[in-house]
C-alpha cells in the first residue's frame, strides 16, 4: 500500500492555460476529497466523492474547476483558464466507510500549482 | 466563513516541556474534532481525534481536550520533543472537514 498518490507534484503554467491533476487514493478507500491550501492557511474543502458520485462541492469550486472520478478509483481535478489566484497546493485525501466515522483522512503530498 | 480558528500562528517551547496548542470553533453541529500534523513537503497526517460526546482523549504523549460550552479544544504534548516540530492543524467534521489555519510548533533542544 503506497498511500495516496498525487501527480504532478508541481505544475507551473501561464495564465489562461488548462491544468489537470490526478489523485490515486488508497485502494480500498471509497471516499475521495480535494482540498486547496494557500500560504498561511489550512486546507479548504473543494469537493468530495463517494465511489464515482460527486456528493458535495464547495462554493470555492467555480465553473472553471471540474473534478471527476469515473470508475470510483482515481480522480482528476481540472482547472480551465487558470488565473494567478489559482496558485495553491491542491491536496487529495481518501477515507474508508469501513472505519468509524471520525473523519480521519489520509492525505497525499499535494500538487503545487504556480500560475504565472 | 471560518468555522475553525487557530489564533496562534506559532509556538516555541523547550524540549521536555509541555506544548499546548489551541483551537476554537463556531459550529455546534461538528461531531468529531481532529488534529493533523504537517511536515514541509508532505501532506497532513492524522494525529489524534475526539468525539463531541467526550471531553478528553489520550494517546501516548498527546492529549486532546474538548470544552463544548466554550467551543474550544486544545492539544497537549508532554513531553515535547524536537521531532514534534511541525505545523499542527485543528479540524472539525460534520459533513465535510473544516481546518484551522495551523500553528507552527518549534521544539528547541
Amino acid at each position: 500500500d503506497t498511500g495516496v498518490s498525487q501527480n504532478p507534484r508541481h505544475k507551473i503554467t501561464k495564465r489562461g492555460q488548462n491544468v489537470t491533476f490526478r489523485c490515486d487514493p488508497i485502494s480500498e478507500h471509497n471516499r475521495l476529497y480535494w482540498y486547496r491550501q494557500t500560504l498561511g492557511q489550512g486546507p479548504e474543502f473543494l469537493t468530495y466523492f463517494q465511489n464515482e458520485a460527486q456528493l458535495e462541492k464547495s462554493r470555492l469550486l467555480s465553473d472553471r474547476f471540474s473534478a471527476e472520478r469515473p470508475k470510483g478509483s482515481f480522480s482528476t481535478l481540472e482547472i480551465q483558464r487558470t488565473e494567478q489566484g489559482d496558485s495553491a497546493m491542491y491536496l487529495c485525501a481518501s477515507s474508508s466507510r469501513l472505519t468509524p466515522n471520525t473523519g480521519e483522512l489520509f492525505f497525499g503530498e499535494g500538487s503545487r500549482l504556480t500560475v504565472l | 466563513d471560518q468555522q475553525v480558528k487557530q489564533n496562534s500562528p506559532s509556538l516555541s517551547v523547550q524540549e521536555g516541556r509541555i506544548s499546548i496548542l489551541n483551537c476554537d470553533y463556531t459550529n455546534s453541529m461538528f461531531d468529531y474534532f481532529l488534529w493533523y500534523k504537517k511536515y514541509p513537503a508532505e501532506g497532513p497526517t492524522f494525529l489524534i481525534s475526539i468525539s463531541s460526546i467526550k471531553d478528553k482523549n489520550e494517546d501516548g504523549r498527546f492529549t486532546v481536550f474538548l470544552n463544548k460550552s466554550a467551543k474550544h479544544l486544545s492539544l497537549h504534548i508532554v513531553p515535547s520533543q524536537p521531532g514534534d516540530s511541525a505545523v499542527y492543524f485543528c479540524a472539525a467534521n460534520k459533513w465535510d472537514m473544516r481546518f484551522g489555519a495551523g500553528t507552527r510548533l518549534t521544539v528547541k533542544p
